[in-house]
């Protein structure tokens, strides 16, 4: 069954550049179509989608935070590995990473990871 | 960049009752791709509806989406008590993706 896991600290200090790891089963970043995403929601707010890779490792970026902003893959780990540069008490927020494969029968994010919690303070 | 907007903010209904959400998108949105999705406190989304108006896999069908171009709708036909939670709508057509601010559906 697929299934997504984020990983990464859960305190960093502002300036700081936070690093992410979404490692994932069930599915291969290298099958057509196949894309993972980065998604993070502040406490007590809405949803803001990050970026996104796809399988030719294409890559798209939040239009506000693509400057600081920068995704891998690892086809071989079964791995998508977010950077986030200059850290700020206001990206405090859960990261998830989540599933999306472009068919004709298919659309949005499935599959979603349960959420990393990462607090920005000094 | 397209930008969703969702309404009401809170809806307050009972169970039995149907709820009627509604995303509008501040340009078309391409192909139809508009997702809708539920959250409850502590747990991650969960894909409800995927182009427009297709169920994904498992979802009750009490729960259906309709709309085109820039105007969407979430209609859940009778609230179970495990429905009340957040909505959101994304559109996936056009880079970047975005998500609206979410509908709360809670009980009255």
């Amino acid at each position: 069954q697929v299934t997504l896991r984020e990983s990464g600290p859960a305190l960093v200090k502002p300036t700081q550049t936070l690093t992410l790891t979404c490692t994932f089963s069930g599915f291969s970043l290298s099958t057509s179509g196949m894309c993972v995403s980065w998604i993070r929601q502040p406490p007590g707010k809405a949803l803001e989608w990050l970026a996104l890779i796809d399988w030719d490792d294409d890559k798209y970026y939040s239009t506000s935070l693509k400057t600081r902003l920068t995704i891998s893959k690892d086809t071989s780990k079964n791995q998508v590995v977010l950077t986030m540069t200059n850290m700020d008490p206001v990206d405090t927020a859960t990261y998830y990473c989540a599933r999306s494969w472009r068919t004709p029968a298919t659309g949005g994010l499935d599959y979603w990871g349960q959420g990393t919690l990462v607090t920005v303070s000094s | 960049e397209i930008v969703l907007t969702q309404s009401p903010g809170t809806l307050s209904l009972s169970p039995g009752e149907r709820a009627t959400l509604s995303c509008r998108a501040s340009q078309s949105v391409s192909s139809s791709y508009l997702a809708w999705y539920q959250q409850k406190p502590g747990q991650a989304p969960r894909l409800l509806i995927y182009g427009a108006s297709s169920r994904a896999t498992g979802i009750p069908d009490r729960f259906s989406g309709s709309g085109s171009g820039t105007d969407f709708t979430l209609t859940i036909s009778r609230l179970e008590p495990e429905d009340f939670a957040v909505y959101y709508c994304q559109q996936y057509g056009s880079s970047p993706v975005t998500f609206g601010p979410g509908t709360k559906v809670d009980i009255k």
